[in-house]
């Protein structure tokens, strides 16, 4: 597709249970982030992948959160044992292997933990 | 450490009338800095983004913004606004000097209410 895609789009989780979101980036782009956004809030950067390598995790809030990009396409954020706290938005965002380039945004998953 | 600041929280203009949304910024290098839009229930849009060059950078949908170095500001511009400008603003910087590391940081938002 032309842009960045996420699915679900709407995930209902109980707590303690796992969840995998989904992001197919822009075909070609090199770097790939991931962001949370609580409600009126700004994105909080979690992982940044260029191609298959995971370069920069500092963000993950707990070893509970894990992401992957095993084929430097395609990548899944995994939130074991999920807590109420992990209510929020993930995007996920991709950009060219060129410098200076905008990263390019996907619509979201909405988490919501009950 | 790089940081973002939007002083205010919301911004209110009657539509035709110019509107400022401000940003701040502190990175230790140069700065690498964008604007982005993002409306309800929806990813964000970039808008615009200074790396060098003329300090008044013209992005999309008519706005621009313009790059102060000695006020460490980039406060995104446009001369009329719309009401369908009506969204949530961020302003995002990166470190140039910061190597490979792609990690954009990131204000909290300001929300633009253009009323008709």
């Amino acid at each position: 597709g032309a842009g960045v895609s996420q699915s679900p789009r709407y995930k209902v989780a109980k707590r303690g249970q796992d969840v995998a979101l989904r992001c197919d980036p822009i075909s070609g782009h090199v770097s790939l982030f991931w962001y949370q956004q609580a409600l009126g809030q700004g994105p909080e950067f979690l992982t940044y992948f260029q191609n298959e390598a995971q370069l920069d995790k500092s963000g993950l809030p707990s070893d509970r959160f894990f992401a992957e990009r095993p084929e430097g396409s395609v990548s899944t954020l995994k939130i074991q044992r999920t807590q109420q706290e992990d209510s929020a938005v993930y995007l996920c965002a991709s950009s060219p292997a060129r410098q200076n380039q905008p990263q390019h945004f996907g619509d979201g998953t909405r988490l919501s933990i009950l | 450490a790089q940081s973002v600041a939007q002083p205010e929280d919301q911004v209110n203009v009657a539509e035709g009338n110019p509107l400022t949304v401000k940003c701040t910024y502190s990175v230790s290098g140069n700065p690498y800095l964008f604007w982005y839009v993002q409306y309800p229930n929806r990813g964000l849009q970039f808008l615009l983004k200074y790396i060098t060059g003329d300090n008044l950078v013209k992005g999309s949908y008519g706005f621009e913004a313009e790059f102060n170095k000695s006020q460490t500001s980039f406060h995104l511009k446009k001369p009329s606004a719309l009401v369908s400008d009506s969204a949530l603003y961020f302003c995002a910087v990166r470190d140039l000097d910061a190597g490979n590391n792609r990690k954009l940081i990131w204000g909290l938002g300001t929300s633009l209410a253009v009323n008709p």
